[in-house]
């Protein structure tokens, strides 16, 4: 079955720097990637996603790469603000079929002001 | 906005004892999924369902748990009987699946399960 493994699994950035986030899969037929970010003590929330006929989404602050070849893809998150301080999962999926999400262990994300 | 609901939101309970958690998926959603969140293991996929039917459930102790879907509006995931390795926060989600694109799932509030 599929296997996604998440890096870091802190990460500690200034306010106003980039930060990465990397996960690698291990199913090569999986072809849609979601992101969801989990603020303390509240549910994961979907902030974007990626299908495998992408290389690369942007939305405002956030984007995400694809590497099909190498089955890896990164959420990166520029000019950082305190209020993305949170839980960050990646998950990987099939568009055709079961669909179940597996996810990454997480990555928490502290923004330091 | 469109909600999944979960009931209760805390539960505490003693060892032993049975527990039931319920979960109300967003209206016209056909996949239900139960995950268990704990510090150490992350997110992990119990049990789902597709148009009520279970398709997977290799990641629940079937020794103990259980998860039903008696209805489209309501699935079920309960313990019996619990152990205090159970205490965990218990996340349903819900999305649209069909022949085509995955348009992402939707997950509830959870439930805070603890067992003394």
């Amino acid at each position: 079955g599929e296997n996604v493994e998440q890096h870091p699994s802190t990460l500690s950035v200034q306010e106003g720097d980039s930060a990465v986030i990397k996960c690698t899969y291990s199913d090569s037929a999986s072809n849609y990637f979601p992101w969801y970010k989990q603020e303390l003590g509240k549910r994961p929330q979907l902030i974007i996603d990626i299908r495998s006929n992408v290389g690369e989404k942007k939305d405002q602050r956030i984007a995400v790469t694809l590497n099909k070849t190498a089955k890896h893809f990164s959420l990166h998150i520029t000019e950082t603000q305190p209020e993305d301080s949170a839980v960050y999962f990646c998950a990987a999926s099939k568009i055709q079929g079961a669909q179940k999400l597996v996810f990454g262990q997480g990555t928490r994300l502290t923004i330091n002001p | 906005d469109a909600r999944v609901t979960q009931t209760p939101r805390h539960k505490v309970t003693e060892m032993g004892q049975e527990v039931t958690m319920r979960c109300q998926p967003i209206l016209g959603h056909n996949t239900v999924f139960w995950y268990r969140q704990t510090m150490m293991q992350g997110l992990e996929l119990l049990a789902y369902f597709r148009n009520r039917a279970p398709l997977d459930d290799s990641g629940m102790p079937k020794d103990r748990f259980s998860a039903e879907m008696p209805d489209a509006t309501l699935a079920t995931l309960k313990i019996q009987p619990s152990e205090p390795r159970d205490s965990a926060v218990y996340f349903c989600a819900s999305g649209l699946v069909v022949t085509g694109p995955n348009y992402g799932y939707t997950f509830g509030s959870g439930t805070r399960l603890t067992v003394v």
